[in-house]
Formats: C-alpha cells, structure tokens, sequence
C-alpha cells in the first residue's frame, strides 16, 4: 500500500527550528513531486512548499519563503521540510502529498496523516 | 495568484439528499486543472476528483464533477451518512497551488 509518514513535528519556542521528514513507501518516489500542505486549527488548507522529483526545482510559499526549506533524499525515499525562524502563526498541522506526476502543478493522490507543529 | 471561493460554508442537508458544492476561481482556471478532496475530522484529506469531473480510485461514482473556467461543481448524488465532511477544491493550473476555504456537509 503507498503510504506516507510524517514525524518531526512538536513544541517549539519563536524563532525556533524544526525538521520535518515524510518517509514514502510501496512507490517509486524518485518518479513523483511532493508538496507540504499545513493547516492550521480549525482552518483550511495551505500550500507551503513544492519539490520537483529531482530536487531541482523548489518552490515556496510567500509565507515561509526565507525561513523554510524543502528536500528530498531519493536514496532514502524520504521528504523534509526545513523549518527555521518559526513563527506563532505557523503553528499547523502540516501533511506531505505525493503529486499524481512528476509535474510539480498538480493534484495530490496521497496523503500522510499528519505532524503537528505548535510554536509557543 | 488563482483565488477559489468555495460556496456554501455550511450546507445541512439529510442522508439520502443531494448536494452541490461550488467553487469559484478568480482568475479562471483553464485546462480544467482542478481537484476535489474531502477531509473527516482528524483525518488528512483524500482525493475525491481531479481534471475538474474524473473521479480518482476508488471514489464512488455518487461523486461527480463539472465546470470549468471560474465555476466547478462537487455533487454528491445521495448523501451516505459517511459523506459528511468538509470539502476543499484545488487548482493546479498556476502557481502558486492554491485551495478553496472549504465547505462543511453538515446533518441536518
């Protein structure tokens, strides 16, 4: 079964660091886009940030461009999000998507369930 | 940057009634670049629809979608009491990805 599992999320003070990993299985993840998706408590969804299949091509939301940083390790199967400079308002609960495609616009198929993040 | 307006916020509606969500994008979305997901409550969102109307793996086809342009539209043929959720569109036309608010089917 593909599946997606996130892990790195907690407690962390303002201006605080944290690295979130999605680890893929069952899927050839080198072939995919990924994306981070956060959504904050009791609101909607919010794009954060797109890596193409290679790792070559990133891209940011105005939100956290700057202070975050999206990565993959093909050889490890697995996604990243660093988090830097965090900030109250990024307090979410943040999801890695594969995309249906390597296009880096596009739909996601598959979900992880989750990490939460809360910055206090 | 592609704005989707998601309407209803709340729609309350029985098991076994229709519904119509609608989403709105401003711009226009073209190619029919757009998805549906649909989120339970401490669950992570699942794909519903994508490319506007085709229904992705294992969606039953009580769930269809149309549109294009600025108006796309989720139906739920028959609510099934498993159906009740929030709803979000997507639009993968241009970047950045952006989602609709969401709308909530709430029991009536």
């Amino acid at each position: 079964e593909v599946q997606l599992v996130e892990s790195g999320g907690g407690l962390v003070q303002p201006g605080g660091s944290l690295r979130l990993s999605c680890a893929a299985s069952a899927f050839t993840f080198s072939h995919y886009a990924m994306t981070w998706v956060r959504q904050a408590p009791g609101k909607g969804l919010e794009w954060v940030s797109t890596i193409s299949e290679s790792g070559g091509g990133t891209y940011y939301a105005d939100s956290v461009k700057g202070r975050f940083t999206i990565s993959r390790d093909n050889s490890k199967n697995t996604l990243y999000l660093q988090m830097n400079s965090l900030r109250a308002e990024d307090t979410a609960f943040y999801y890695c998507a594969k995309h249906s495609s390597s296009w880096t616009l596009y739909y996601m198929d598959v979900w992880g369930k989750g990490t939460t993040v809360t910055v206090s | 940057e592609i704005v989707l307006t998601q309407s209803p916020g709340t729609l309350s509606l029985s098991p076994g009634e229709r519904a119509t969500l609608s989403c709105r994008a401003s711009p226009g979305v073209s190619g029919g670049f757009l998805a549906w997901y649909q989120q339970k409550p401490g669950q992570a969102p699942r794909l519903l629809i994508y490319h506007a109307s085709t229904r992705a793996s294992g969606i039953p086809d009580r769930f269809s979608g149309s549109g294009s342009g600025t108006d796309f539209t989720l139906t739920i043929g028959r609510l099934e009491p498993e159906d009740f959720a929030v709803y979000y569109c997507q639009q993968y036309d241009n970047s950045p990805l952006t989602f609709g608010g969401g709308t909530k089917v709430e029991i009536k």
